[in-house]
């Protein structure tokens, strides 16, 4: 089973911190992806990955960066933590480019995070 | 702008049969996914859909109109551990993807 995994399940920060969530997979997977779900909203994007050490916005990149130094690891950064950024965080992968079938998400079980 | 629209909120009983609409407005189409998503955990994977008409998946089917703009989760002899959000998602001309807010699923015995 692919596994992917993040770092923390639940974190509180305080605004102005800086913040590192970090995720890893385990097959060898190309795409990685970071989201944050809010209640009553679908998923939103925030960065994505289609290879080390490149990266692209996704609709909402504003306040943070990512990291991707190894093909399994994948880092989202908030620089200076504000209360608005307070969400679940969901890190994904998946195999092959963006148009190959179905090219199915498997995420990880995310991480909570509270700016206070 | 694009969108994608599913109930907030399902409660059916358990051993019955529910639908789970989702209907779409989106810069293209390339693909209808569903995904399950307990709570506190990862969504995970149930069907996907590029053609129009119905993929059956043992207790779950998801249908596909394109014409329509409009796609159904069905979900038969349900069971308590059913009860989940259902995360509609659709693939645009870019090959991006556009999820719904999800629908929770509450099962009654």
């Amino acid at each position: 089973d692919v596994k992917v995994t993040q770092s923390s399940r639940y974190l509180v920060k305080r605004t102005g911190e800086k913040v590192f969530l970090e995720c890893v997979q385990d097959m060898d997977h190309e795409n990685m992806f970071w989201y944050r779900q809010d209640p009553g909203l679908g998923l939103r994007l925030i960065y994505f990955s289609y290879d080390v050490k490149m990266k692209e916005k996704g609709d909402i990149p504003e306040g943070y960066s990512v990291s991707r130094e190894k093909k399994e690891r994948f880092s989202l950064i908030l620089e200076s933590a504000s209360t608005n950024q307070t969400s679940m965080y969901l890190c994904a992968s998946s195999l092959g480019t963006s148009s190959s079938g179905a090219n199915v998400l498997t995420f990880g079980a995310g991480s909570r995070l509270t700016v206070l | 702008g694009q969108n994608i629209d599913q109930p907030t909120e399902m409660t059916a009983t358990e051993g019955a049969i529910v639908q789970i609409n989702c209907t779409y407005q989106t810069s293209g189409f390339n693909g209808l996914f569903w995904y399950q998503q307990h709570a506190g955990e990862a969504p995970t994977f149930l069907s996907y859909n590029v053609l129009d008409g119905l993929e059956e998946k043992g207790r779950f089917s998801s249908f596909l109109s394109r014409s329509k703009g409009y796609s159904y989760l069905l979900l038969k002899e349900l069971q308590m551990k059913d009860s989940a959000s259902y995360l509609c998602a659709v693939r645009d001309s870019n090959y991006q993807l556009i999820w719904g807010a999800g629908t929770k699923l509450i099962i009654k015995p």
